[in-house]
């Protein structure tokens, strides 16, 4: 069954200390991973596609990275304002697949 | 540019009723995907609709149902409504069908069901 998992399932970080999320997935037929930021109330924010094993992302703080079995968020040096929902999802054939999102919050 | 649109905002409904949940989609934007979120939960996938056809569906019973119009906006249609339906609906949409085009999701529709 096609599904993935992210961890931690909550996140409480210092400003300034650098982390990573977790995404690993088992899906049949990979055609694209997503990362997005929801913030409370509101819509998913794309941040980020990756298509395949070793494709790397940036922006800003934010790098994503992807291999054969799981994927990566790594946040450097995070800000207050970077505190949000992280979610991870999957393209398969004809369908999208999201995870249950890591809640990360930014301590001033 | 505006965004991708939804309305209404919020809705209350009863259970056994129906609801009809509409998204407008970024200018230019063919495609338009539908989402369940509850709450602390990611988005459930619903529907994908690509040049007024289905693309894709999740799994969610007939009682859910979707179209898409000429000028690319969507209705999301849900019938004999039940409290488990209560959720976020989401709407994103892309230039076109597949992965190599981003999705970009409305504020969604908050429904309750009581």
């Amino acid at each position: 069954e096609d599904q993935v998992t992210q961890s931690p399932e909550a996140l409480r970080l210092q400003e300034g200390e650098s982390s990573s999320l977790n995404c690993s997935y088992t899906v049949s037929g990979l055609r694209g991973l997503f990362w997005y930021r929801q913030d409370p109330g509101k819509g998913p924010e794309f941040l980020f596609t990756l298509y395949s094993a070793g494709e790397e992302k940036e922006k800003e703080r934010l790098k994503a990275t992807l291999t054969k079995k799981e994927s990566f968020l790594h946040i450097t040096a995070p800000k207050p304002e970077d505190s949000a929902t992280y979610l991870c999802a999957v393209h398969s054939p004809y369908k999208y697949i999201f995870g249950t999102g890591t809640r990360l919050k930014v301590l001033a | 540019d505006a965004g991708v649109t939804q309305s209404p905002t919020h809705l209350i409904k009863t259970r056994g009723q129906h609801v009809t949940l509409r998204c407008s989609p970024i200018s230019g934007h063919k495609s338009v995907s539908w989402y369940q979120q509850v709450l602390g939960q990611g988005p459930q996938f619903i529907f994908q609709y690509y040049e007024k056809e289905e693309r894709g569906r999740g799994n969610f019973p007939d009682r859910f149902s979707a179209r898409q119009f000429p000028n690319y906006s969507s209705e999301l249609n849900v019938n004999a409504l039940l409290l488990g339906d209560s959720a976020l609906y989401l709407c994103a949409s892309s230039l076109a069908q597949g992965a190599r085009y981003e999705q970009y999701f409305g504020p969604g529709t908050r429904l309750t069901v009581t």
